[in-house]
Order: structure tokens, then C-alpha cells, then sequence
């Protein structure tokens, strides 16, 4: 049991460039999700994935971002035209459906909007 | 829908003192309860859990925490705080079986 992995740790772009992260999770798990955390606050809920399927969407999560998983394996988060506001952790994270609900927690990407 | 209040958004200790970081929740069902840490620059490392078992609830490193329902709390404690403590701290409940809903963190500062 390797952990919850993303890539990459830290970026750093221009406005209006598009982005987009990877994670891949505990190896046995079937639910993946997104979280995003502001200096300062606690995470808030992006999406969630039950196998390859997106199961629920937060109304943070604009027309500009889009997460997939394919095959139910990795996932990736884009985000296109990249606003200043979007400046943020990025979390992911990985649970097994079943067992107690408990969420593991990759290290997260830095994103810095210029 | 759920939600989660934690009061004190800095917390000072001496090392070796009683640590007590609070959080009330509200939640419609029986809660899913949660406390993770957070070390700078890194992802949230889960301390501990309720899930409608034992009201207290041990954690890792020495952390346990107490769920009261009449109180709609879920306070965490360590008898004895560590210099290694010193980290942000996080509540969370569980919304449905999947979303957590966090609170916005304590920070813990524990002096030598």
C-alpha cells in the first residue's frame, strides 16, 4: 500500500492557460475524490467517483473544470482558463466503499495562478 | 445539511500540557465523524474516527476524542502535548456515505 499519489506537487501558471493534475489512488479502492483548500480553510468538496463513474458534482466545481477516471483507475482534473481565483491546494483522495467511509488523503497540488 | 463549527482558530499549549481543540457539528442523521491533521505543505492524515460505536474514540499518537450527542460535539484531547503536535487540525462529517464536510481548522502551537 503505496498511499494516494498526485502529480504534480506544485504549479505554477499563467492566467488563462489550462492545467490539469493527476492522482492516482490506493490501488483497491473504488471511490475517488476531489477536494480544494484555500489558505486557511478546511478542504471543500469538488467531485466524486464511484469506479469510472462521476457520481456527484459541486456546484464549486465551474464549467471550466472537468474530472475524469478512467477505467476507474487514476484520475485527472483540468481546469481550462485558469483564473487567479482558482489559486489553491488541490486534494485527492481515495476510499474503499464499505469500510467506515474513512477518506485517505494524497500530499495535494499547489496551484499558483500568476 | 451537515456542518461543522470549530472554535479557536489558533490554539497555544505549553509542551506537556492538556491539549483540547473543539468542534461542534450539525447533521440531521447520526453523524460520521472525523478528526485528520495537516502538517505544512502536506495532505490531511485521518487522527481518528466515529461511526456510531463507542462514544470515545482513541486515536493515533495519543489523541482521543469524545462524541456527545446532547452537545453535538466531538471535542479532541491529548493528555500531554508534544512539540511533534504542532500541526492545523481539522473536523469533518460525513455527508451521505462520501462527501466530508470540514470544519476551518485549528492550528495547534505548542510551546517548549
Amino acid at each position: 500500500d503505496t498511499g494516494v499519489s498526485q502529480d504534480p506537487r506544485h504549479k505554477i501558471t499563467k492566467r488563462g492557460q489550462n492545467v490539469t493534475f493527476r492522482c492516482d489512488p490506493i490501488s483497491e479502492h473504488n471511490r475517488l475524490y476531489w477536494y480544494r483548500q484555500t489558505l486557511g480553510q478546511g478542504p471543500e468538496f469538488l467531485t466524486y467517483f464511484q469506479n469510472e463513474a462521476q457520481l456527484e458534482k459541486s456546484r464549486l466545481l465551474s464549467d471550466r473544470f472537468s474530472a475524469e477516471r478512467p477505467k476507474g483507475s487514476f484520475s485527472t482534473l483540468e481546469i481550462q482558463r485558469t483564473e487567479q481565483g482558482d489559486s489553491a491546494m488541490y486534494l485527492c483522495a481515495s476510499s474503499y466503499e464499505g469500510r467506515g467511509y474513512e477518506q485517505y488523503f494524497g500530499p495535494g497540488t499547489r496551484l499558483t495562478v500568476t | 445539511a451537515q456542518s461543522v463549527t470549530q472554535l479557536g482558530s489558533h490554539v497555544s499549549v505549553s509542551e506537556g500540557a492538556l491539549v483540547l481543540l473543539r468542534c461542534n457539528y450539525s447533521s440531521s442523521v447520526p453523524p460520521y465523524l472525523f478528526w485528520y491533521v495537516q502538517y505544512p505543505n502536506q495532505g490531511l492524515q485521518l487522527l481518528l474516527k466515529y461511526t456510531s460505536a463507542a462514544t470515545l474514540v482513541k486515536g493515533i499518537n495519543g489523541f482521543e476524542a469524545e462524541f456527545k450527542k446532547s452537545e453535538t460535539s466531538f471535542h479532541l484531547t491529548k493528555p500531554s502535548a508534544h512539540m511533534s503536535d504542532a500541526a492545523e487540525y481539522f473536523c469533518a462529517v460525513s455527508e451521505g456515505s462520501y462527501k466530508l464536510i470540514f470544519g476551518s481548522g485549528t492550528r495547534l502551537l505548542v510551546r517548549p
